[in-house]
């Protein structure tokens, strides 16, 4: 079946470590997205890419780095500059990027839970 | 400023009770309103897509309505694996904005 699989599921990061969390998609989407969801808030933009090898910093890009190597792969780097990492996040796809219409009609991964100890 | 603002945050319902969550936003050149399921511990699961004031879309027991200013999703007696957490999204050029989204609880 076609879908976005992020792994770990849980995570869990001490102090001045970096982690990556795993997002894979098989849809043969073009755009690909980082998300974080923290209670009480809306989901917050991370990064997202349109193409392999370009990526574009969203809202909250500070403390994250990503990259697209290939079109089915968009990793996230967690690093030590991140502040308050603790939260749920989130990769999707889309067939189009963010300047397309039906921009939100985005499929999302299972997600990945990350605690900070 | 670009905004999406979701209520009530929280709505517990028997089963068969009718209801609606509202979404209210601002944004300039709209581009679409979403809406999304999010079952406890998943990502969301895109719903449906809303273009122009007084579009409707059903899906099963789920009318989505859409105005110049809000968006409500109507629930028509619900069953409790209607329970989830409903997110409402808007798109405008170059961007995408989530609200924080209604906690549905359908008791039976």
């Amino acid at each position: 079946d076609g879908g976005i699989t992020q792994s770990p599921k849980y995570l869990f990061r001490k102090e001045g470590q970096n982690v990556t969390l795993s997002c894979e998609q098989n849809l043969n989407h073009d755009a690909m997205y980082w998300y974080r969801q923290d209670p009480g808030q809306g989901l917050r933009l991370i990064y997202y890419s349109q193409i392999v090898n370009d990526f574009q910093k969203g809202d909250i890009a500070e403390g994250y780095s990503v990259s697209r190597e290939k079109k089915e792969s968009f990793p996230l780097t967690v690093t030590s500059a991140q502040k308050n990492p603790t939260a749920f996040y989130l990769c999707a796809s889309s067939p189009h990027g963010l300047a397309e219409a039906n921009t939100g009609e985005l499929f999302f991964g299972e997600g990945s839970r990350l605690t900070v100890l | 400023e670009d905004q999406v603002t979701q209520s009530p945050e929280a709505l517990r319902l028997q089963e068969g009770e009718s209801s609606s969550l509202n979404c209210s936003y601002t944004v300039s050149g709209l581009r679409g309103l979403f809406w999304y399921r999010q079952d406890p511990g998943k990502g969301p699961e895109f719903l449906f897509t809303l273009y122009s004031a007084g579009e409707e879309k059903e899906k099963e027991r789920l009318k989505a309505t859409l105005t110049k200013k809000e968006s409500f999703l109507h629930i028509t007696a619900p069953k409790p694996e209607d329970s989830a957490t409903y997110l409402c999204a808007v798109g405008g050029y170059n961007k995408l904005i989530f609200g924080a989204g209604t906690r549905l609880a359908v008791h039976p």
